[in-house]
């Protein structure tokens, strides 16, 4: 089982519509949880981090994280072609830990 | 906006030959972090520093690979000899002490082995 499991892709939505992706890690006790963005030939860029259960926003994002499931996903509203992208998502166990990446989805927002 | 400085930006190589990467995280940024990313997939962790001590090395391929933080500031990731497998990105990424803060990456580095 990999650490980071997220949903494959490619992910198409209409310019407009919400983009759900979603994330699962492997180790329970993983405490703090990331949402970065990149895109074709750059670096990752941090958009969300979140660190207990529920939601967290920020504009037009959301993340949501239910460690009971071992489970996180980041919502983007009125989605733009702009936020075509490939969305990583990133765990970090411990303290002095690393952070595991999962393989990322690919979103793309048609116009 | 402070950040992460890697050079250079683009490395082409012969397999066999040996080939260097440096990376100077942001001022005052004790973890640096050097990641290996193939095309189509995330990044992966090769090591990773804490000042100038090596916390976590465990996926680093040391028969070929190292790494070097000598004075807890700037880094160099050499790799002797170089594999077609090894044609990448490699990204360098720091982050302050605390457990929650976030890591904050560099340009990268594009290496083609041929």
């Amino acid at each position: 089982q990999k650490e980071v499991e997220q949903n494959s892709g490619p992910l198409s939505v209409p310019e407009g519509a919400i983009a759900s992706l979603n994330c699962t890690y492997s180790d329970r006790v993983s405490q703090s949880f990331f949402w970065y963005r990149q895109y074709s030939g750059k670096s990752p860029e941090l958009i969300m981090s979140i660190y207990s259960n529920g939601d967290k926003e920020d504009g037009r994002f959301t993340a949501q994280l239910n460690k009971a499931s071992q489970y996180v996903s980041l919502l983007i509203r009125d989605s733009q072609p702009s936020d075509s992208a490939t969305y990583l998502c990133a765990v970090k166990v411990r303290s002095g830990s690393r952070l595991t990446f999962g393989e990322g989805t690919q979103l793309t927002v048609n116009p | 906006e402070a950040e992460v400085a890697q050079s250079p930006r683009y490395k082409i190589t012969e397999k066999s030959q040996a080939v260097a990467f440096w990376c100077d995280p942001i001022s005052g940024h004790a973890t640096l972090y050097w990641y290996r990313q193939i095309l189509g997939q995330g990044p992966e962790l090769l090591v990773q520093f804490q000042d100038e001590s090596v916390v976590d090395d465990s996926q680093l391929p040391k028969d070929r690979f190292s790494a070097e933080r000598l004075k807890g500031v700037d880094s160099t990731l050499k790799i002797q000899p170089a594999e077609l497998g090894d044609s990448a990105m490699y990204l360098c990424a720091s982050s302050l002490e605390a457990f929650n803060s976030p890591l904050h990456f560099g340009n990268g580095t594009r290496l083609t082995v041929t």
